[in-house]
């Protein structure tokens, strides 16, 4: 079992539709956790990190709950700028960040 | 640079050729990771030096791979005998502290590796 775990999509929405991706982790003493965008052929970069008691930054909201070990991100108003894939990824220890295998997004006009 | 830097962008090379990687991270960054992307995949991880220390490996996938960053600023990501399962893009990522902020890292743009 992968210890990121996300559905690969793609994700098929027209403009200004609200879509929600989830992600699930297994290694419970993962202590951080964040959403990073990648663009096709393009570097990762972060989108935002996840805290327990959610957050959120314009349309884009994330929710973290430990107990069950799931992250969620939220996008509202989809733009057609917000196609991309999304990477869950989650902290453990001393570790490196552990990647998911990332979910795509494809905005339609 | 203002940002990190990969090269070559692209390489090509024949199974069983040696490869050299290089990557110039941001300038005054204490860490630096190596990852590696396959097709339709995320990042997995290889290798993190912290300074000229390298001090996790557990990611290499074979004793074929090796990484060094000799003056705790430029790496080389070094494969030896290239595989055709090698073929994936390697991202390098650096972050400023060594104190664990290691969540805001800044990727390069990759070298992306096909082994005929």
């Amino acid at each position: 079992r992968k210890e990121v775990e996300q559905d690969p999509g793609p994700f098929n929405v027209p403009e200004g539709a609200t879509v929600a991706f989830n992600c699930t982790y297994s290694n419970s003493a993962s202590q951080s956790f964040f959403w990073y965008r990648q663009d096709c052929r393009k570097e990762p970069k972060l989108l935002m990190s996840v805290y327990s008691s959610g957050n959120e930054d314009g349309r884009f909201t994330a929710q973290l709950n430990r107990a069950s070990q799931y992250i969620s991100l939220l996008i509202r108003d989809s733009k057609l700028s917000d196609s991309a894939t999304y990477l869950c990824v989650v902290l453990t220890g001393r570790r490196a960040l552990t990647f998911g295998s990332g979910t795509r997004l494809q905005v339609q006009p | 640079g203002a940002g990190v830097s990969q090269s070559p962008r692209y390489k090509v090379a024949k199974r069983g050729q040696d490869v050299a990687l290089r990557c110039d991270p941001i300038s005054g960054h204490v860490s630096l990771f190596w990852y590696q992307q396959a097709l339709g995949q995320g990042p997995e991880f290889l290798t993190y030096f912290q300074n000229e220390a390298q001090l996790d490996k557990s990611g290499l996938p074979s004793d074929r791979f090796f990484a060094e960053r000799p003056e705790g600023s430029v790496s080389t990501l070094k494969i030896q005998r290239t595989q055709q399962e090698d073929s994936a893009v390697y991202l390098c990522a650096s972050s400023w502290h060594g104190d664990r902020d290691n969540e805001k890292l800044f990727f390069g743009s990759g070298t992306q590796l096909s082994v005929l």
